[in-house]
């Protein structure tokens, strides 16, 4: 089946440097991508989102890039703070028709910042 | 904004017996709500989508009968595990989506353990 996957299962990045964090789609047909912020214990937290008729998108110190040719996906945080400590997810969606569709998590990236 | 809120946020039971998960939409009616799983590590797999006022749409794989979901009202869909066994032991998240807003909200999970 099309699924959503993830370059590095781990990050570790030093406090204030910039961190990338990457995802590779398969269904050409998805037209929306999230990214979602988990802490230990709880649920996702959105952090950001792009639509496939864009290719940047940029939020406080967050920035989503899509590249639909190569279906990559990647997240930029800027000066990395402790606590963006947590485990990072995109999700990819089928918005086409109209329906809310559901979302195909990716396997996560663990993002570990040291002070 | 939007707010989901999932009860309880952890659980434990007997073998054999069923828990029932609540999910509601605090500020918005949702016609549509998912239910994810998550094994420890690992990323959110789609269980089931639930339909306000209509039977529930499972992913291929999961059971049905065991995992029975309930969307009475345009604010609660309720998950049932019945006959829990330890194999059940997971964490479970709902999500939906309030018109006009980015993205999909998540609960803040329920983390069952069955002993």
């Amino acid at each position: 089946g099309e699924s959503v996957g993830l370059h590095l299962p781990t990050l570790s990045v030093q406090e204030g440097d910039n961190s990338i964090i990457n995802c590779a789609y398969s269904n050409s047909a998805s037209d929306y991508f999230i990214w979602y912020k988990q802490e230990s214990g709880k649920g996702p937290q959105f952090i950001i989102d792009i639509r496939s008729n864009m290719d940047k998108r940029q939020g406080q110190r967050v920035t989503v890039l899509l590249n639909k040719t190569v279906k990559h996906l990647s997240l930029q945080i800027a000066a990395t703070q402790p606590g963006d400590s947590a485990v990072y997810f995109c999700a990819e969606n089928s918005q086409s028709g109209g329906s809310q569709g559901n979302l195909i998590f990716g396997k996560g990236t663990k993002l570990s910042v040291k002070p | 904004g939007a707010v989901v809120s999932q009860h309880p946020s952890w659980v434990i039971c007997k073998s054999g017996t069923s828990v029932k998960i609540e999910c509601r939409s605090l500020d918005f009616q949702a016609t549509t709500m998912f239910w994810y799983r998550q094994f420890p590590k690992q990323s959110l797999m789609l269980m089931a989508t639930s339909n306000e006022g209509s039977k529930a749409t499972y992913e291929q794989g999961v059971e049905k009968d065991k995992f029975l979901i309930n969307h009475a009202s345009l604010t609660l869909s309720t998950l049932t595990v019945t006959s829990a066994h330890p194999e059940d032991s997971s964490f479970y998240i709902c999500s939906a989506r309030k018109p006009g807003v980015y993205g999909y909200t998540f609960g803040s999970g329920t983390r069952l353990t069955v002993v």
